[in-house]
């Protein structure tokens, strides 16, 4: 199947810090999409990007469709405790064999108080 | 009404029992989809029903059985189920099935197979 590299696979930070991680493909995607999962709950769309070059933000979080529409990143500024949790890129690979979302493996947050 | 609901939450059941996981949402969303998790991994897609039909089997063995009764509801059907099954199931559902949207997933069912 599709494969999104997503990175860091974890990070330890503290409160007030910024966050940065960023999902890259070897093909192109048409949309990219970011989710947040806490435990035992399901994944939370955070942000959707539908363009390349798009940048869109909710709040503290901003997100960037990649130019060669085979990345994005997504940047969490001042980090609170309450944004530890998984965070999930998403997308719609180019090609439409396959109709369905692909997940990147995810990155750990945790933020120190 | 912009939930996915999904029941029951917690299930138990040994490798002979036969059980049924649910999802209903109220949305009009018309693709309806079921992923499996396992702990520390992404979701992995499992079915989609794209109005009401199916339309995506990811070569999913033969012990899960989908039926999406209306555009409302989709079930899962679990029969001789093996430990290695256990995992957090989750529903999803979307406008449809083209790229143009992001899913809104349920809370999950946390299955353990004993």
């Amino acid at each position: 199947g599709q494969q999104l590299n997503q990175s860091p696979q974890s990070m330890f930070i503290q409160e007030g810090e910024d966050v940065s991680m960023n999902c890259t493909s070897s093909s192109i995607f048409n949309t990219w999409l970011w989710y947040k999962q806490d435990p035992g709950e399901g994944p939370v769309l955070l942000i959707a990007l539908y363009k390349a070059g798009e940048l869109t933000s909710n709040g503290r979080l901003t997100a960037q469709f990649g130019i060669t529409r085979k990345d994005s990143f997504l940047n969490i500024s001042a980090s609170i405790p309450s944004d530890v949790g998984i965070y999930f890129c998403a997308g719609h690979p180019w090609y439409t064999g396959r109709r369905a979302l692909t997940f990147g493996s995810g990155t750990r947050l945790q933020v120190q108080p | 009404d912009t939930e996915v609901t999904q029941t029951p939450k917690h299930l138990v059941m040994g490798m002979t029992n036969k059980k049924s996981l649910k999802c209903e949402q109220h949305m009009g969303h018309r693709a309806m989809y079921w992923y499996k998790q396992k702990a520390k991994k992404p979701p992995e897609l499992m079915f989609v029903y794209s109005y009401e039909k199916l339309s995506i089997n990811e070569s999913v063995p033969s012990r899960f059985s989908p039926e999406c009764p209306n555009s409302s509801l989709l079930n899962l059907h679990l029969h001789a189920l093996q430990p290695e099954d256990s995992a957090l199931y989750l529903c999803a559902s979307s406008q449809d099935q083209s790229q143009t949207y992001g899913y809104t997933f349920g809370s999950g069912t946390r299955l353990t197979v004993v």
